[in-house]
């Protein structure tokens, strides 16, 4: 079984901190996406990584691709309660009977 | 353009009744998906569909079951509803070229009785 493993499942830190998601699996992916889902709504598309070693920035949060495309990390500048919310990755698996995977998810609280 | 659509967004069965979802991508793309989301089993995969082609299955029982139109408009039907059946379903369309990205609509919020 294909897995995406994310850490830490759950998260709640003070307004200004900064902090780190990884997602994590054994499994080579061709690309991974991160999507952040609010309550009672879908998941929205954040960004997108394919190349081994990618980063790629939008405003305050750093996205990291693995060189080896098996992991990735969401890095948060400064967080802000509008940050608050379920960080899921999911990845394109290049093998296994069914290629698109969600991750465990990661709940983030962040308190005025 | 407009987003992925679902409805109903809320609905209210009791077991052993049947539902269905529906739902509209946006337009151009020819692959949807559906999901089910629960507090202690997270996003779980049913099927997708391209081009009206069951392409791919999770695993789940025959009771769920889906279609997709011409148009590229899905349903999901879910017969002879279970307790457990409860859970938040999601629609993701995608255009399919390139990294596989996935556009999600708001989900219909099933409470089974």
């Amino acid at each position: 079984t294909q897995l995406l493993e994310q850490s830490p499942q759950f998260l709640s830190i003070q307004e200004g901190e900064n902090l780190t998601v990884y997602c994590n699996s054994s499994s080579v992916f061709s690309s991974l996406q991160w999507y952040r889902q609010e309550p009672g709504e879908g998941p929205v598309l954040l960004v997108t990584v394919v190349t081994g070693g990618e980063v790629k920035k939008l405003k305050r949060l750093t996205f990291q691709f693995g060189d080896a495309r098996k992991d990735s990390s969401l890095h948060i500048t400064a967080a802000q309660p509008g940050d608050t919310g379920l960080y899921l990755c999911a990845g394109e698996s290049t093998s296994g009977t069914y290629k698109y995977i969600f991750g465990t998810g990661t709940r983030l609280k962040v308190l005025a | 353009k407009a987003g992925v659509t679902q409805t109903p967004r809320y609905l209210i069965k009791t077991r052993g009744q049947q539902v269905t979802l529906s739902c509209s991508p946006i337009s151009g793309h020819r692959s949807v998906s559906w999901y089910q989301q629960t507090p202690g089993q997270g996003l779980q995969f049913l099927f997708e569909y391209f081009s009206e082609t069951q392409r791919n299955k999770g695993n789940f029982p025959g009771r769920f079951s889906g279609r997709q139109f011409s148009n590229s408009r899905s349903e999901m039907n879910v017969s002879t509803l279970e307790l457990g059946d409860s859970a938040l379903y999601l629609c993701a369309s995608s255009d399919r070229t390139g990294a596989y990205e996935q556009y999600f609509g708001p989900g219909t919020r099933l409470t089974v009785t």
